[in-house]
């Protein structure tokens, strides 16, 4: 019954790959994203989805990719993986009519390991 | 460019003293606050939140204080308990912009019993 579910937890790839990371969502909220932690642990925003419409996009490399099948889901797909990639990537989402305020529902994860 | 600041990587109290975390921000155009608890192998958890129009809220255990002159907020935990060790981000967004939070690098807090 996780709220917000990522697949896969744990992630170990060579240089090079490409990998995706999926995320689900059954709260029925509207808005979906993707946070990456990095190694000083600071949690960064990379995109935001509305409705399946891209709404935040922060200069991260178009090497990543973000899909949107539904407001349900929202995957990160990643081409050509360099050491600096690795992270711990986690999803989110937030419910309609919370404005500006942020609260947000996280995923729990996912620790990716680029050697 | 760090916008918000938790400049205490770690924090230890005893069991049923006070925790005092605290948070600094530079974006003067921040205008809500929240704070996120961390477990490992977890996502982080909303906790606690306040508008710039207040200058406290309170929910059970849990206090945030903003001083928005200083551009400073604090959360306080009283009594603290074991169950709270955890991670706690400080986090800001200001209207209009599309639920952007901006995270601080989080306190490592260890409530010894």
């Amino acid at each position: 019954d996780t709220a917000v579910s990522q697949t896969p937890k744990y992630l170990v790839t060579q240089m090079g790959n490409d990998k995706s990371i999926k995320c689900e969502q059954n709260l029925g909220h509207d808005t979906m994203y993707w946070y990456k932690q990095d190694s000083k642990k600071f949690l960064k925003i990379m995109f935001s989805y509305n409705n399946k419409e891209l709404i935040i996009n922060e200069t991260v490399p178009n090497r990543f990719s973000p899909k949107s099948p539904d407001k349900a889901h929202l995957n990160l797909h990643i081409n050509s993986l360099e050491l600096g990639d690795s992270a711990v990537y986690f999803c989110a989402s937030s419910p309609p009519g919370r404005g500006h305020t942020g609260e947000l529902f996280f995923g729990e994860g996912s620790r990716l390991t680029v050697l | 460019d760090q916008q918000v600041k938790q400049n205490s990587p770690s924090l230890s109290v005893q069991e049923g003293r006070i925790s005092i975390l605290n948070c600094d921000y530079t974006n003067s155009m921040f205008d809500y606050f929240l704070w996120y608890k961390k477990y490992p192998a977890e996502g982080p958890t909303f906790l606690i939140s306040i508008s710039s129009i207040k200058d406290k809220n309170e929910d059970g255990r849990f206090t945030v204080f903003l001083n928005k002159s200083a551009k400073h907020l604090s959360l306080h935990i009283v009594p603290s308990q074991p169950g709270d060790s955890a991670v706690y981000f400080c986090a800001a967004s200001e209207t209009g912009s599309a639920r952007q939070l901006t995270f601080g690098s989080g306190t490592q807090l260890t409530v010894l019993p």
